[in-house]
């Protein structure tokens, strides 16, 4: 069975602080990971994915497959930031597994 | 492109009564999925369709029906609505593959009273 645990359903920073999401997945075989966000009164939307390497944002994750991680970093928050993300890992029968979410709050 | 859209965007029921939520997508991929969002749980998957003609329920299908019409739309079925399933609804469609991003509906926001 897979699974992705967000350990943190809040999470408040204040604007120009580092930011970490912690997401840790179980799954057997080699899992692809995902980073979705959802924006107030707008609809869920991929930020990042862990086979892509890139940084979208200011915002990078790594894969750490020792540690079953995939935590979402960025150096320095900004309000607009705020939001609702969602780690999600999808294995070999292709179905996207969600945690359940950790909102984050930047304060001014 | 409208991407995916989903109808309606709310929606009342009475417990007991049956309704579709509708869901289409215009890019032309293969799979869709139906996932229910509510506070403290997170996404959870319904059901899925991996291709046109094919559907595999998810990780909560218990009430749900669904029909992937053709390879653009992918219907949920309640056929007793009950309270349990009030909740926020969204669809999305992907190209296929383990590595394929998911493109979200806006969501129907269901209340069963």
């Amino acid at each position: 069975a897979q699974r992705v645990t967000q350990p943190e359903k809040l999470l408040s920073v204040f604007k120009g602080a580092p930011v970490e999401l912690k997401c840790n997945y179980s799954y057997s075989g080699s899992p692809e990971l995902f980073w979705y966000v959802q924006y107030s009164r707008q609809r869920l939307q991929l930020l990042l994915r862990h086979i892509s390497r890139e940084s979208i944002k200011g915002f990078t994750a790594d894969l750490n497959k020792g540690e079953t991680s995939f935590h979402l970093k960025k150096p320095f928050a900004q309000e607009e930031d705020s939001a609702m993300y969602y780690c999600a890992l999808t294995g070999s029968n292709y179905k996207l597994t969600f945690g359940k979410g950790t909102l984050l709050t930047v304060n001014p | 492109n409208a991407g995916v859209t989903q109808t309606p965007k709310f929606q009342v029921l009475k417990t007991g009564q049956s309704m579709t939520l509708q869901c289409a997508q215009d890019m032309n991929h293969n799979s869709m999925y139906w996932y229910r969002q509510d506070p403290g749980m997170g996404l959870r998957l319904i059901y899925y369709s991996a291709s046109e003609g094919t559907t595999d329920k998810g990780e909560v299908p218990n009430g749900y029906n669904v029909s992937r019409l053709n390879k653009r739309e992918f219907s949920l079925r309640l056929e007793s609505a009950a309270p349990s399933q009030t909740s926020v609804y969204f669809c999305a469609s992907s190209e296929g593959g383990s590595n394929s991003p998911l493109h979200f509906g806006n969501g129907t926001r269901l209340t069963v009273t």
